[in-house]
Protein backbone atom coordinates (compact mmCIF):
# COMPACT_ATOMS: atom_id res chain seq x y z
CA UNK A 1 0.00 0.00 0.00
CA UNK A 2 1.30 3.58 -0.73
CA UNK A 3 2.28 5.46 2.18
CA UNK A 4 3.52 9.03 2.60
CA UNK A 5 7.37 8.95 3.62
CA UNK A 6 8.94 11.54 5.68
CA UNK A 7 13.33 12.43 6.36
CA UNK A 8 14.77 12.50 8.46
CA UNK A 9 13.16 10.82 11.45
CA UNK A 10 14.54 13.08 14.14
CA UNK A 11 16.32 16.24 13.36
CA UNK A 12 18.69 18.22 15.79
CA UNK A 13 19.62 22.02 15.21
CA UNK A 14 21.20 24.79 17.11
CA UNK A 15 18.50 28.09 17.00
CA UNK A 16 19.35 30.16 14.00
CA UNK A 17 20.04 27.29 11.72
CA UNK A 18 18.15 26.90 8.79
CA UNK A 19 16.60 23.30 8.09
CA UNK A 20 14.66 21.39 5.49
CA UNK A 21 12.31 18.71 6.51
CA UNK A 22 11.49 16.34 3.56
CA UNK A 23 8.43 14.07 2.19
CA UNK A 24 8.01 12.11 -0.64
CA UNK A 25 3.85 11.87 -0.75
CA UNK A 26 1.83 9.39 -2.22
CA UNK A 27 2.63 9.10 -6.04
CA UNK A 28 -0.78 9.62 -7.74
CA UNK A 29 -1.59 12.56 -5.00
CA UNK A 30 -2.36 16.18 -5.90
CA UNK A 31 -2.34 18.36 -2.91
CA UNK A 32 0.03 18.45 -0.04
CA UNK A 33 0.09 19.67 3.57
CA UNK A 34 2.17 20.83 6.59
CA UNK A 35 1.08 20.30 10.31
CA UNK A 36 3.15 20.42 13.45
CA UNK A 37 2.21 19.17 16.76
CA UNK A 38 4.41 20.61 19.85
CA UNK A 39 5.18 18.03 22.34
CA UNK A 40 1.73 18.27 24.51
CA UNK A 41 -0.30 20.08 22.49
CA UNK A 42 -2.69 19.30 19.36
CA UNK A 43 -2.03 18.96 15.68
CA UNK A 44 -2.15 22.51 13.83
CA UNK A 45 -1.85 22.97 10.43
CA UNK A 46 0.54 25.16 8.91
CA UNK A 47 0.21 25.29 5.11
CA UNK A 48 -0.97 23.44 1.70
CA UNK A 49 -0.05 23.30 -1.55
CA UNK A 50 -1.84 22.75 -4.63
CA UNK A 51 -0.34 23.08 -8.21
CA UNK A 52 3.26 24.43 -7.64
CA UNK A 53 1.71 26.95 -5.30
CA UNK A 54 0.90 27.26 -1.63
CA UNK A 55 -2.98 27.13 -1.47
CA UNK A 56 -3.41 28.50 2.38
CA UNK A 57 -1.26 28.90 5.05
CA UNK A 58 -2.05 29.21 8.50
CA UNK A 59 -1.02 32.49 10.92
CA UNK A 60 1.51 29.74 12.40
CA UNK A 61 3.68 29.99 9.01
CA UNK A 62 5.22 33.16 8.65
CA UNK A 63 8.17 34.56 6.04
CA UNK A 64 10.32 31.94 8.21
CA UNK A 65 8.73 28.53 6.60
CA UNK A 66 9.18 28.05 2.89
CA UNK A 67 7.39 25.03 1.30
CA UNK A 68 8.72 23.84 -2.39
CA UNK A 69 8.26 21.07 -4.54
CA UNK A 70 11.65 20.72 -6.51
CA UNK A 71 10.60 17.64 -8.28
CA UNK A 72 8.54 15.50 -9.34
CA UNK A 73 8.62 13.57 -5.80
CA UNK A 74 9.88 15.02 -3.08
CA UNK A 75 8.04 18.36 -1.03
CA UNK A 76 9.80 20.36 1.41
CA UNK A 77 9.46 22.67 4.69
CA UNK A 78 12.66 25.21 5.04
CA UNK A 79 12.99 26.63 8.39
CA UNK A 80 15.05 29.97 7.21
CA UNK A 81 16.36 30.70 11.24
CA UNK A 82 14.81 28.44 13.25
CA UNK A 83 13.72 29.47 17.12
CA UNK A 84 13.43 26.69 19.94
CA UNK A 85 9.53 27.60 20.29
CA UNK A 86 10.09 25.66 16.44
CA UNK A 87 10.80 22.34 18.07
CA UNK A 88 7.86 20.28 16.99
CA UNK A 89 6.89 16.81 15.31
CA UNK A 90 6.38 18.10 11.79
CA UNK A 91 3.96 15.95 9.99
CA UNK A 92 3.50 16.32 6.21
CA UNK A 93 0.09 14.88 4.51
CA UNK A 94 -1.14 14.48 0.82
CA UNK A 95 -4.41 13.43 -0.65
CA UNK A 96 -5.82 12.97 -3.92
CA UNK A 97 -8.00 15.31 -5.52
CA UNK A 98 -11.61 14.12 -5.44
CA UNK A 99 -14.90 15.85 -6.65
CA UNK A 100 -16.45 17.57 -3.62
CA UNK A 101 -13.31 17.65 -1.69
CA UNK A 102 -14.20 14.59 0.51
CA UNK A 103 -11.09 12.64 0.18
CA UNK A 104 -8.67 11.46 2.99
CA UNK A 105 -5.09 13.26 3.69
CA UNK A 106 -2.46 10.56 4.40
CA UNK A 107 0.20 11.32 6.98
CA UNK A 108 3.54 10.46 7.14
CA UNK A 109 5.31 9.48 10.41
CA UNK A 110 6.61 13.03 11.09
CA UNK A 111 9.74 14.80 11.57
CA UNK A 112 10.70 15.22 15.03
CA UNK A 113 12.98 19.00 14.78
CA UNK A 114 14.37 19.71 18.02
CA UNK A 115 16.41 23.33 18.38
CA UNK A 116 18.72 23.66 20.79
CA UNK B 1 -14.96 29.05 11.21
CA UNK B 2 -14.70 25.40 12.33
CA UNK B 3 -13.46 23.39 15.88
CA UNK B 4 -13.70 20.61 17.19
CA UNK B 5 -14.22 19.61 20.83
CA UNK B 6 -12.80 16.49 22.25
CA UNK B 7 -14.33 16.24 25.67
CA UNK B 8 -12.16 14.01 27.13
CA UNK B 9 -8.19 14.17 27.52
CA UNK B 10 -7.82 11.24 29.10
CA UNK B 11 -9.63 7.79 29.07
CA UNK B 12 -9.31 5.16 30.77
CA UNK B 13 -11.05 1.72 30.32
CA UNK B 14 -10.41 -2.60 30.78
CA UNK B 15 -9.69 -4.63 28.44
CA UNK B 16 -12.54 -6.06 27.03
CA UNK B 17 -14.83 -3.41 28.17
CA UNK B 18 -16.64 -0.76 25.52
CA UNK B 19 -14.44 2.74 24.30
CA UNK B 20 -16.17 5.57 23.99
CA UNK B 21 -14.38 9.11 23.11
CA UNK B 22 -16.41 12.04 22.91
CA UNK B 23 -16.51 14.83 20.05
CA UNK B 24 -18.55 17.72 19.01
CA UNK B 25 -17.70 19.83 16.19
CA UNK B 26 -18.64 22.95 14.50
CA UNK B 27 -18.32 23.73 11.30
CA UNK B 28 -20.25 26.32 8.84
CA UNK B 29 -20.50 24.32 6.24
CA UNK B 30 -21.56 20.47 5.39
CA UNK B 31 -18.41 19.15 7.39
CA UNK B 32 -16.60 15.86 6.78
CA UNK B 33 -15.51 14.34 10.22
CA UNK B 34 -12.41 11.94 10.81
CA UNK B 35 -10.88 10.13 13.29
CA UNK B 36 -7.38 9.33 13.75
CA UNK B 37 -5.02 7.34 15.75
CA UNK B 38 -1.23 8.37 16.83
CA UNK B 39 0.16 5.19 18.73
CA UNK B 40 3.60 6.11 20.43
CA UNK B 41 6.32 7.33 18.06
CA UNK B 42 4.71 6.68 15.29
CA UNK B 43 2.16 8.93 12.91
CA UNK B 44 -1.00 9.59 11.96
CA UNK B 45 -3.33 7.06 10.61
CA UNK B 46 -7.34 7.31 9.71
CA UNK B 47 -9.32 4.83 11.53
CA UNK B 48 -12.67 6.30 9.91
CA UNK B 49 -13.99 9.29 7.86
CA UNK B 50 -17.89 10.52 7.53
CA UNK B 51 -18.35 12.36 4.51
CA UNK B 52 -22.36 12.77 3.90
CA UNK B 53 -22.65 8.96 3.41
CA UNK B 54 -24.12 6.97 5.97
CA UNK B 55 -24.00 8.46 9.30
CA UNK B 56 -23.13 5.52 11.11
CA UNK B 57 -19.39 5.11 9.73
CA UNK B 58 -17.45 1.83 10.62
CA UNK B 59 -13.71 2.00 10.23
CA UNK B 60 -11.07 -0.28 10.90
CA UNK B 61 -10.18 -2.12 14.02
CA UNK B 62 -13.69 -3.10 15.32
CA UNK B 63 -14.02 1.37 15.68
CA UNK B 64 -17.16 2.70 14.65
CA UNK B 65 -18.68 6.84 14.66
CA UNK B 66 -22.40 8.33 14.47
CA UNK B 67 -22.93 10.97 13.20
CA UNK B 68 -25.17 12.97 14.64
CA UNK B 69 -26.13 16.42 12.96
CA UNK B 70 -28.48 17.36 15.71
CA UNK B 71 -26.09 16.67 18.31
CA UNK B 72 -22.93 18.32 16.38
CA UNK B 73 -21.40 15.07 17.62
CA UNK B 74 -19.20 12.15 15.77
CA UNK B 75 -18.52 10.18 19.14
CA UNK B 76 -15.95 7.10 18.43
CA UNK B 77 -16.79 3.36 19.90
CA UNK B 78 -15.65 0.25 19.99
CA UNK B 79 -17.52 -2.64 21.76
CA UNK B 80 -14.64 -4.32 22.90
CA UNK B 81 -10.87 -2.78 24.33
CA UNK B 82 -8.00 -4.63 23.51
CA UNK B 83 -4.56 -3.63 24.71
CA UNK B 84 -3.87 -2.59 21.27
CA UNK B 85 -6.00 0.32 21.22
CA UNK B 86 -3.77 2.09 24.07
CA UNK B 87 -3.19 5.44 21.82
CA UNK B 88 -3.50 8.70 21.74
CA UNK B 89 -7.26 9.40 19.22
CA UNK B 90 -7.88 13.21 17.47
CA UNK B 91 -11.15 13.61 15.96
CA UNK B 92 -10.43 16.04 12.74
CA UNK B 93 -12.93 18.26 10.99
CA UNK B 94 -12.62 19.59 7.44
CA UNK B 95 -14.90 21.64 5.83
CA UNK B 96 -13.09 20.94 2.47
CA UNK B 97 -17.05 20.95 0.61
CA UNK B 98 -16.06 22.42 -2.38
CA UNK B 99 -12.84 20.17 -3.26
CA UNK B 100 -10.34 23.12 -1.88
CA UNK B 101 -7.51 22.65 -0.20
CA UNK B 102 -8.35 23.55 3.12
CA UNK B 103 -6.39 21.93 6.29
CA UNK B 104 -7.58 19.74 8.55
CA UNK B 105 -8.55 20.93 12.08
CA UNK B 106 -7.71 18.62 14.58
CA UNK B 107 -9.00 18.31 18.34
CA UNK B 108 -6.63 18.31 21.13
CA UNK B 109 -6.67 14.58 21.50
CA UNK B 110 -7.92 12.04 24.01
CA UNK B 111 -5.48 9.56 25.49
CA UNK B 112 -6.86 6.11 25.87
CA UNK B 113 -5.63 3.63 28.04
CA UNK B 114 -6.24 0.27 28.49
CA UNK B 115 -6.18 -1.20 32.02
CA UNK B 116 -5.41 -4.97 31.65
Amino acid sequence: EPEVTQTPSHQVTQMGQEVILRCVPISNHLYFYWYRQILGQKVEFLVSFYNNEISEKSEIFDDQFSVERPDGSNFTLKIRSTKLEDSAMYFCASRRELAGGKDTQYFGPGTRLTVL
Amino acid sequence: AQSVTQLDSHVSVSEGTPVLLRCNYSSSYSPSLFWYVQHPNKGLQLLLKYTSAATLVKGINGFEAEFKKSETSFHLTKPSAHMSDAAEYFCVVSDSSGGGADGLTFGKGTHLIIQP
